[in-house]
């Protein structure tokens, strides 16, 4: 099952920040928060994943609360092609082996021109 | 382009048909997933292969059968389908120590 609760959809006005929230508030000390997105018809495209601390990539910020229990995946000048389902994940590190990703059912983001 | 590439990315069969998919990944990666998507579902994983053994099978009818025969290569092999398994079937891959997995195109299966 998955972890995490995300409202299921989203409008955003073209050029503007996108502010997609997720709330996990299970979460356990070694879970990562991951986010990937789902362009119609398309394998899922990893976006970010964080920890704890806030991290910035080219495509995305992910903001962590301090608590852990939630965060926001920002998407600071959405355009067209950012219209997509976005999924917030959590999974485990384990060492050795590897923790498959169990989708729910994400945020559809539409971005508004 | 992902390094993960499924073929084909459009397949018709019909229910007595025996057909496979295939995935190849050039990450290097030592793990790799089936997942399946129906219309207006989430995301279910299907198979988990780890080191090329099969460490998870999430009670898949068995008409649906895998192959891993190496870290780069993977198979998804299909006889007897009913039109509810058309969907599209993703593969994945990642490496231990969990770092991201990555996706390929999808198959988009219509099974008639």
């Amino acid at each position: 099952d998955a972890k995490t609760t995300q409202p299921p959809s989203m409008d955003c006005a073209e050029g503007r920040a996108a502010n997609l929230p997720c709330n996990h508030s299970t979460i356990s000390g070694n879970e990562y928060v991951y986010w990937y997105r789902q362009i119609h018809s398309q394998g899922p495209q990893y976006i970010i994943h964080g920890l704890k601390n806030n991290e910035t990539n080219e495509m995305a910020s992910l903001i962590i609360t301090e608590d852990r229990k939630s965060s926001t995946l920002i998407l600071p000048h959405a355009t067209l092609r950012d219209t997509a389902v976005y999924y917030c994940i959590v999974r485990p590190t384990l060492w050795p082996g590897n923790t498959p990703l169990v989708f729910g059912k994400g945020t559809r983001l539409s971005v508004i021109a | 382009e992902t390094g993960v590439t499924q073929t084909p990315r459009h397949l018709v069969m019909g229910m007595t048909n025996k057909k496979s998919l295939k995935c190849e990944q050039h990450l290097g990666h030592n793990a790799m997933y089936w997942y399946k998507q129906s219309a207006k579902k989430p995301l279910e994983l299907m198979f988990v292969y780890s080191l090329e053994e099969r460490v998870e099978n999430n009670s898949v009818p068995s008409r649906f059968s895998p192959e891993c025969p190496n870290s780069s290569h993977l198979f998804l092999h299909l006889h007897t389908l009913q039109p509810e398994d058309s969907a599209l079937y993703l593969c994945a891959s990642s490496q231990d120590g969990g770092l991201a997995a990555f996706f390929g195109q999808g198959t988009r299966l219509t099974v008639v």
